[in-house]
């Protein structure tokens, strides 16, 4: 029953530097989909993969870059990390009918410094 | 475009208390409507869902009633536990689109 994961589960990294987080769902959805959550602002979404090979942008995707590289795995890049992206970052996935729900992974958190 | 608008937090309730938290959207159509919940450290997960006018969600004595006339989905819990100490979202999804979520609503329920 892993779901959705999601890696790494925390993460300090300095102004400038660059990381991936990782995505991997075992559902079989073609829907993925990146959040930020952020004190007093909800979910806010990044970037989202409607079925493989294929991304749009959201609400807030300046400064992050995404590839869906299978059905499967969907990786949120950081090209250049600024003190603004300190944030938790959740992964999720649906199916693509509307009556079904999303399945969220457990978060990362990250802090810029 | 679509929005949902949750009542502001956060909401601190005694064991056994009423709870109700509000959950209005605006949104073309006929979207599917859920709650969702995030403890403490987690992701959120689904609490419940109605997908169509005057359906009744419910789920570990959590009800939500799909109102299209007030276009609301509020959840209400007869008595609250410790346990239900969380963040909670409304949010809605239509047309095999993107979910749109509310800004949440923290609980803590005291002993």
């Amino acid at each position: 029953n892993a779901g959705v994961t999601q890696t790494p589960k925390f993460q300090v990294l300095k102004t400038g530097q660059s990381m991936t987080l990782q995505c991997a769902q075992d559902m079989n959805h073609n829907s993925m989909y990146w959040y930020r959550q952020d004190p007093g602002m909800g979910l806010r979404l990044i970037y989202y993969s409607a079925s493989e090979g294929t991304t749009d942008k959201g609400e807030v995707p300046n400064g992050y870059n995404v590839s869906r590289l299978n059905k499967r795995e969907f990786s949120l890049r950081l090209e250049s990390a600024a003190p603004s992206q300190t944030s938790v970052y959740f992964c999720a996935s649906s199916e693509e009918n509307s009556n079904t729900e999303a399945f969220f992974g457990q978060g990362t958190r990250l802090t810029v410094v | 475009g679509d929005s949902v608008t949750q009542m502001e937090g956060p909401v601190t309730l005694s064991e056994e208390a009423f709870l109700t938290i509000n959950c209005t959207y605006t949104a073309t159509g006929y979207p599917s409507l859920f709650w969702y919940v995030q403890y403490p450290g987690e992701g959120l997960q689904l609490l419940l869902k109605a997908t169509k006018a005057d359906d009744k969600g419910s789920n570990k004595g959590f009800e939500a009633t799909y109102r299209k006339e007030t276009t609301s989905f509020h959840l209400e819990k007869g008595s609250v536990q410790v346990s239900d100490s969380a963040v909670y979202f409304c949010a809605l999804r239509r047309n095999a689109g993107k979910s749109t979520f509310g800004d949440g609503t923290t609980l803590t329920v005291k002993p």
